[in-house]
């Protein structure tokens, strides 16, 4: 079974640039999650979508950084434009039923370093 | 506001030692317990988990406890091996929803 996949692994940009990931979760599974790990902190949950739909986006930037999943399987999140504390790993993953309480698979992450 | 604590950042064993690592949680309504291992350049990967029904979880050499009263888990590795070095991170969960909400990571290391 395929894990869950993203791109790209690094990115360089410089603060009030764009920059965007992308995220293939598991087959089949219906919950994805977008998660920001700064250096020295766990994940914190950025969005969380079931299917095509936000489940909760408490924690989202909403002025600055965006994500989709249109046909409720891979999805991108964005940033614009990036300032230097959005320096991070962005980390997705998935699930397959969370009201089971199924395990979150990840991704490998993408760093991001803003200059 | 940091509902999950991990108060120690690392943690040196001796190889075929137990390995406990701390979590203390203070949101009452946190039901579900995860404890996710991450090795360098890759993601969170699960290890283990508890239910609040239970005050215990075994799988193998990993044992995790649950102290409700207390707002406290612990995850023990016994024996510990070399591959067990790594972050580790305690994760808790409230009814309502599924979000996780992590703690700060502990780092195993284990000397061979």
């Amino acid at each position: 079974e395929a894990g869950v996949a993203q791109s790209p692994r690094y990115k360089i940009i410089e603060k009030r640039q764009s920059v965007a990931f992308w995220c293939n979760p598991i087959s089949g599974h219906a919950t994805l999650y977008w998660y920001q790990q700064i250096l020295g902190q766990g994940p914190k949950l950025l969005i969380q979508f079931q299917n095509n739909g936000v489940v909760d986006d408490s924690q989202l930037p909403k002025d600055r950084f965006s994500a989709e999943r249109l046909k409720g399987v891979d999805s991108t999140l964005k940033i614009q434009p990036a300032k230097l504390e959005d320096s991070a790993v962005y980390l997705c993953a998935s699930s397959l039923d969370p009201a089971a309480k199924n395990i979150q698979y990840f991704g490998a992450g993408t760093r991001l370093s803003v200059l | 506001d940091q509902q999950v604590k991990q108060n120690s950042p690392s943690l040196s064993v001796q190889e075929g030692r137990i390995s406990i690592l701390n979590c203390d949680y203070t949101n009452s309504m946190f039901d579900y317990f995860l404890w996710y291992k991450k090795y360098p350049a890759e993601g969170p990967t699960f290890l283990i988990s508890i239910s609040s029904i239970k005050d215990k979880n075994e799988d193998g050499r990993f044992t995790v406890f649950l102290n409700k009263s207390a707002k406290h888990l612990s995850l023990h590795i016994v024996p510990s091996q070399p591959g067990d070095s790594a972050v580790y991170f305690c994760a808790a969960s409230a009814k309502s929803n599924e979000k996780l909400t992590f703690g700060t990571g502990t780092r195993l290391t284990i000397i061979p």
